[in-house]
Parts: C-alpha cells; sequence; structure tokens
C-alpha cells in the first residue's frame, strides 16, 4: 500500500511571513496525483490544491504553491503571505489514477503567529 | 450550491450498540467516500460508492457497512459499536469519475461511544 509521510507534526510562522509544509510519499506507481488539504477547526476538509504526477510544472493556487519533486517522491507546500486564516490542520493526500480512495499523512498543524 | 451535508453532527453511543450516520453530496456528485479520522490512526479509508455500487472497501471489520441510494446520499452503519469506533467519520463527495479531481468533503459526525 501507498504511504504518506508528514514529518512535521507543527510548524509556526509569523503572520505574512512564507511557510514550508514537508510530505514524501512511497508508491510504485507512475501514474497518480498528489492533493493539499486543509483542515479548520470547523473539521471540514477543504481542498487547498492539486498535482498530476504526469506534469512537470508545479502547482499553483494564488498564495499557495507546491514543489513536487517526483524523483524524489517528494511534495511540499508553500504558503506565502501567511494569513491568520491559515492556521489549520494541513494534510497531504496521495490517490492512485487507477484507485478509489486517499492515502492521508498524518497532518501537520499550523499555528499563524500575528 | 449546498455543500456535502453530513448528520448527525455530534452522536453519543453506548457500546454494544448500532448507529447510522447520513451524508447528502453535492447536488450531481455520484461518488461518495468515507473515511474515519482518529488521532490515533489518523484518516482511513471506510468505502466508495458510485452510482449506488460500492467499489471499494477499506480494511475495516464487517460491523461496518454502508449503502448509497438512487439519490446518491450514502449511509453508513456501525454495529456492535465499541470504545475504538470513536471518531470523526468524514464524508466526501465528486461529480467526475476521473480520480484526478479532488473530493469535496463535509463537516463530519463525530461519534462518541461510552
Amino acid at each position: 500500500a501507498q504511504t504518506v509521510t508528514q514529518s512535521q507534526p507543527e510548524m509556526s510562522v509569523q503572520e505574512a511571513e512564507t511557510v514550508t509544509l514537508s510530505c514524501t510519499y512511497d508508491t510504485s506507481e507512475s501514474d497518480y496525483y498528489l492533493f493539499w488539504y486543509k483542515q479548520p477547526p470547523s473539521r471540514q476538509m477543504i481542498l487547498v490544491i492539486r498535482q498530476e504526477a504526469y506534469k512537470q510544472q508545479n502547482a499553483t493556487e494564488n498564495r499557495f504553491s507546491v514543489n513536487f519533486q517526483k524523483a524524489a517522491k517528494s511534495f511540499s507546500l508553500k504558503i506565502s503571505d501567511s494569513q491568520l486564516g491559515d492556521a489549520a490542520m494541513y494534510f497531504c493526500a496521495y490517490r492512485s489514477a487507477a484507485g478509489n480512495q486517499f492515502y492521508f499523512g498524518t497532518g501537520t498543524s499550523l499555528t499563524v503567529i500575528p | 450550491k449546498a455543500g456535502v451535508t453530513q448528520t448527525p453532527r455530534y452522536l453519543i453511543k453506548t457500546r454494544g450498540q448500532q448507529v447510522t450516520l447520513s451524508c447528502s453530496p453535492i447536488s450531481g456528485h455520484r461518488s461518495v467516500s468515507w473515511y474515519q479520522q482518529t488521532p490515533g490512526q489518523g484518516l482511513q479509508f471506510l468505502f466508495e460508492y458510485f452510482s449506488e455500487t460500492q467499489r471499494n472497501k477499506g480494511n475495516f471489520p464487517g460491523r461496518f457497512s454502508g449503502r448509497q441510494f438512487s439519490n446518491s446520499r450514502s449511509e453508513m452503519n456501525v454495529s456492535t459499536l465499541e470504545l475504538g469506533d470513536s471518531a470523526l467519520y468524514l464524508c466526501a463527495s465528486r461529480t467526475t469519475d476521473r480520480v484526478g479531481y479532488g473530493y469535496t468533503f463535509g463537516s463530519g459526525t463525530r461519534l462518541t461511544v461510552v
């Protein structure tokens, strides 16, 4: 089975600064998708950004961008100009192109300091 | 457009009882997945339904079951509840069968077994 590892249980960042959350994964497949989800105290998982493995270009969504290193099986999330509303649990997730389920990491709790 | 609706939001049950959780997907979404979230095990896949058919099931005992109705609403049932079943149960839906598209999650049902 695929595994997703988030080695940073907690991170903090000053408001307006930049922070990078790490994620590595293990798979023998070549076609898959990677996601970052945010879970605020409201509990709802919110899609932050998505990356197709066949695309070399890193995905970007406004202040959120990823550094996708396929050979290294690394998928980090960079949050620029951090805002108080970015405080949440962030989960990295893997989904096979042929599969029906997400494999989630254990999450990184992000605190934004005013 | 209404989001994914899960009811109830909170539930307290006694060991040995059974429970049914409900999930109403976004209108037009035909695929529904369920995940269990606990502090110890993280997010684990329970099952996925598409057009009333279970397409995949996670590694959970037979006490966990689910179904999907013709209107795409889904229910999951847990029989003979155990203390370890206490968790946040998240439902997610998506519109297309293309696996690369992210799911939209609900806010979950917090089940406490006493």
